[in-house]
């Protein structure tokens, strides 16, 4: 499709297991985010990454969570160890260059996590 | 650090009527977003504003960027109950979101 693809749709696991949470961008899109929202609340920002430049990490919230884009296409975001504040849905976002387009940001459907 | 606010965070009216919401944000941008989200949903794109006085309209919402006093407002006009969703505003340029406006129109 078109659109930004985001798997597992649902994932439920025991606490202390990892996850992996994958996104696929909009195909030419540099710009990819990760964000968590817990139920009821915002867009908690985690991770940005532009091109080939080093991802801006300052949201991640522990040294449990990492993310990774390869070739500049498809990331994956892992949380090792899960734990139950770790359940949220975990949105995945791309757009255009930043800086030479509007930024504008389309979103996938997110992988929602249940930690058990 | 970038901080983004919006009030209300909630907002019940009736349908036919006037409101407007608010967006704040704490250090220079010339770019701001709305996102509006249905329950169970992802986030939709309601406007793109890239400079100081950026108006947008569509439908009965219209959108404004003040970036001197750091300050974007989404005006509703003539609430209808289809309007009923979370609101977002989001910064550039890690885009940063406020903490969203969830308005329930009632008839």
């Amino acid at each position: 499709g078109a659109g930004v693809s985001q798997s597992p749709s649902n994932k439920v696991t025991e606490k202390g297991k990892d996850v992996e949470l994958r996104c696929d961008p909009i195909s030419g899109h540099t710009a990819l985010y990760w964000y968590r929202q817990s139920l009821g609340q915002g867009l908690e920002f985690l991770i940005y990454f532009q091109g080939n430049s080093a991802p801006d990490k300052s949201g991640l919230p522990s040294d449990r969570f990492s993310a990774e884009r390869t070739g500049g296409s498809v990331s994956t975001l892992t949380i090792q160890r899960t734990q139950q504040e770790d359940s949220a849905v975990y949105l995945c976002a791309s757009s255009l260059n930043q800086r030479a387009n509007t930024g504008e940001l389309f979103f996938g459907e997110g992988s929602r996590l249940t930690v058990l | 650090e970038l901080k983004v606010e919006q009030n209300p965070l909630f907002l019940s009216m009736q349908e036919g009527k006037n409101y407007t919401i608010y967006c704040n944000y704490s250090t220079t941008s010339d770019r701001l977003y709305w996102y509006r989200q249905d329950p169970g949903k992802s986030l939709e794109s309601l406007f793109v504003l890239l400079s100081n006085g950026a108006v947008k309209q569509e439908g009965r919402l219209m959108a404004s960027l003040d970036t001197k006093a750091r300050l974007s407002t989404l005006h509703i006009t003539a609430a209808v109950h289809d309007l009923s969703a979370t609101y977002f505003c989001a910064v550039y340029d890690k885009v940063i979101f406020g903490p969203g406006t969830s308005l329930s129109v009632i008839p």
